[in-house]
């Protein structure tokens, strides 16, 4: 079984529709991430959480918002998707005791928005 | 402007050949990774470092702290090394990843 575990894997939906996104985890990491990647553009950070009760805003924070409801889940939220979300979202995971911040990726969910 | 830049953005080459893929970061940094993305979209991390010199199998990654420049090299290319390469860097000022667009290699059998 996958050890970072992302859901749906891919979605259409339509403007103006609320979309949740949700990322599991069984790797035990403290550190969890949400990112897009758009073609010719890097990934790019949208929140990410280094604990339950700690949650930030990455570069691209607006329009989405997360929830951190167990050390093993984090979900992402799209509250009225526009046309210029569709992308590719990854979940990722890090552990903050391995002293090293590698990052374990999730399958991604490919989203359109129409 | 990027604070990670790769180059080239595409190449291909014969089955065999060795392959170099360059990457500048702008940033101080406590890190810097190697990740592979493949056809179906999965990435994966390669390497993680911050200084010198690491090698896993085919695939050797150097650093240069003071060029602020890092290489991936992959010797005796095959067709399943066919893969987008992503250079990334952790901020040394702050919890952030950058990340550069990706060098999508593809070689040819």
């Amino acid at each position: 079984d996958a050890d970072v575990t992302q859901t749906p894997r891919n979605r259409i939906t339509k403007t103006g529709k609320r979309i949740m996104l949700e990322c599991s985890q069984t790797k035990g990491h403290d550190r969890m991430y949400w990112y897009r990647q758009d073609p010719g553009l890097g990934l790019r950070l949208i929140y990410y959480s280094f604990d339950v009760k700690d949650i930030n805003k990455g570069e691209i924070s607006d329009g989405y918002s997360v929830s951190r409801q167990a050390q093993a889940k984090f979900s992402l939220s799209l509250e009225s998707a526009i046309p210029n979300q569709t992308a590719l979202y990854f979940c990722a995971t890090s552990d903050s005791r391995q002293g090293s911040d590698t990052q374990y990726f999730g399958p991604g969910t490919r989203l359109t928005v129409l | 402007k990027n604070e990670v830049e790769q180059s080239p953005q595409n190449l291909t080459a014969q089955e065999g050949e060795f392959i170099t893929i360059n990457c500048s970061y702008s940033v101080g940094i406590s890190a810097l990774h190697w990740l592979q993305q493949h056809p179906g979209g999965g990435i994966v991390s390669l390497f993680m470092l911050s200084s010198g010199k690491k090698k896993h199998g085919r695939l050797i990654a150097t650093i240069n702290i003071q060029e602020k420049h890092s290489s991936l090299h992959i010797t005796a290319s095959h067709p399943r090394d066919s893969a987008v390469y992503i250079c990334a860097v952790s901020s040394n000022t702050g919890n952030q990843f950058y990340f550069g667009t990706g060098t999508s290699l593809t070689v040819i059998p």
